[in-house]
Parts: structure tokens; sequence; C-alpha cells
């Protein structure tokens, strides 16, 4: 598609609870990235693949946390036994790499309840 | 923690140049000027990057001093569709280019 699709936009979930978040980034990107934004700040590194690789994951918050991307192409960013601190918005990044800039998604917004 | 300073808040008339300033003293060599944008509800939008050199793009220009310690993103006419959060980030870019957003600058245009 024209950009980085990520889905679903809202996510409501019961604490405790099991969620996953989806990435579709630009068709051929190499580098994908993942964030997460808590009201009134600015975005947080969470994990960078590039391609099926997962280079970096020093931003994810907890063992609760994992990012996989296993074809190289989408990605899906799962929290498991979601806690109230969690909620925030999960922002999903691509770029075909080197020092272009990155293309965000809209993001999804989680609100653990 | 971010590796640059921005003023909190700016406001600009529409139609007039906004010039938003950001300064970088740590920057090392390798390290690019990124320059997004954040407008509300909706994902971080890339505006321009630069390392050495002024750059212009559609969106904006960049002026970066020659010492590179600080620079300025320079929207020529700024719009009302043109508030947003606005953050200047140093990064290598590539594998090692992962993003640190600091606060931003909340530019407001004002008609």
């Amino acid at each position: 598609g024209a950009g980085v699709s990520q889905s679903p936009r809202y996510k409501v979930a019961k604490r405790g609870q099991d969620v996953a978040l989806r990435c579709d980034p630009i068709s051929g990107h190499v580098s994908l990235f993942w964030y997460q934004q808590a009201l009134g700040q600015g975005p947080e590194f969470l994990t960078y693949f590039q391609n099926e690789a997962q280079l970096d994951k020093s931003g994810l918050p907890s063992d609760r946390f994992f990012a996989e991307r296993p074809e190289g192409s989408v990605s899906t960013l799962k929290i498991q036994r979601t806690q109230q601190e969690d909620s925030a918005v999960y922002l999903c990044a691509s770029s075909l790499g080197g020092a272009r800039g990155y293309t965000f998604g809209s993001g999804t917004r989680l609100t653990v309840v | 923690d971010a590796k640059t300073t921005q003023p909190p808040s700016m406001d600009c008339a529409e139609g007039r140049a906004a010039n938003l300033p950001c300064n970088h003293s740590t920057i090392s060599g390798n390290e690019y000027v990124y320059w997004y944008r954040q407008i509300h509800s909706q994902g971080p939008q890339y505006i321009i990057h630069g390392l050495k050199n002024n750059e212009t793009n559609e969106m904006a220009s960049l002026i970066i001093t020659e010492d590179r310690k600080s620079s300025t993103l320079i929207l020529p006419h700024a719009t009302l569709r043109d508030t947003a959060v606005y953050y200047c980030i140093v990064s290598k870019g590539g594998s090692q280019g992962n993003l640190i957003f600091g606060k931003g600058t909340k530019l407001s245009v004002k008609p």
C-alpha cells in the first residue's frame, strides 16, 4: 500500500488480557520500528527489525512485550497480561534503510481497563 | 535522553514564515539532523533531514550552522494545517537509526 497500515486502530483490553497489534509496512521497506507514545509525551523506541531479524529490542519495557516479523514484512507486537500502564499509542514505522526518513503509521491506541 | 533542545511552544501568523530552532551541541560527526512533526491523533510525519549542508524540499528548508551545533527548520508560508508538534532529532540513521524523540515544539499557526 501507499503507507504504513496499523490495526486495530483502537483496542480496549481488560487488565490481564493478551493483545496483538499488527503493522503492515510499506512494501520493500527493510527497516521496521515499534514505538510507544504515552499521552502528552514523545514516542519512545521499543524495538527494531531489519528484514526478519530483530536487531534491537532494548526498549521493550518488560518480558511481557514481544515482537516478531517472521517473513520480513508484516510485524506483530504482542503484549501479554496487559496492565494499566501499558495504555498508550503504539506506533509502527518503516524505512528503506540508510539515512532516509521513516514513514509512520497512524498507530494503535491501547486502553487497558 | 533526547540530545536536542527545543522551545516548548511557538506561535506563527498564517502566511508568515515559521522558524523553529533546535540546539544539538553534542552532535557527533556521523549524526544527521532530522525533523518530524506530529499532528494531533496522527503518527509522526517525516519532514526533512541533513548532515552538513542546508537542505530544501517541498515541505520545508533546513538550515544547519557551520559548527553543526544548532539548526533551524523553516516553513516558508505557514498554514493552519501546519499546527503540530515539531521534533528535532539527531541520529546516525540506518541500523543505528533509532530515533529518540524529545518533547518537541508545539507550533500554533493563527489566522
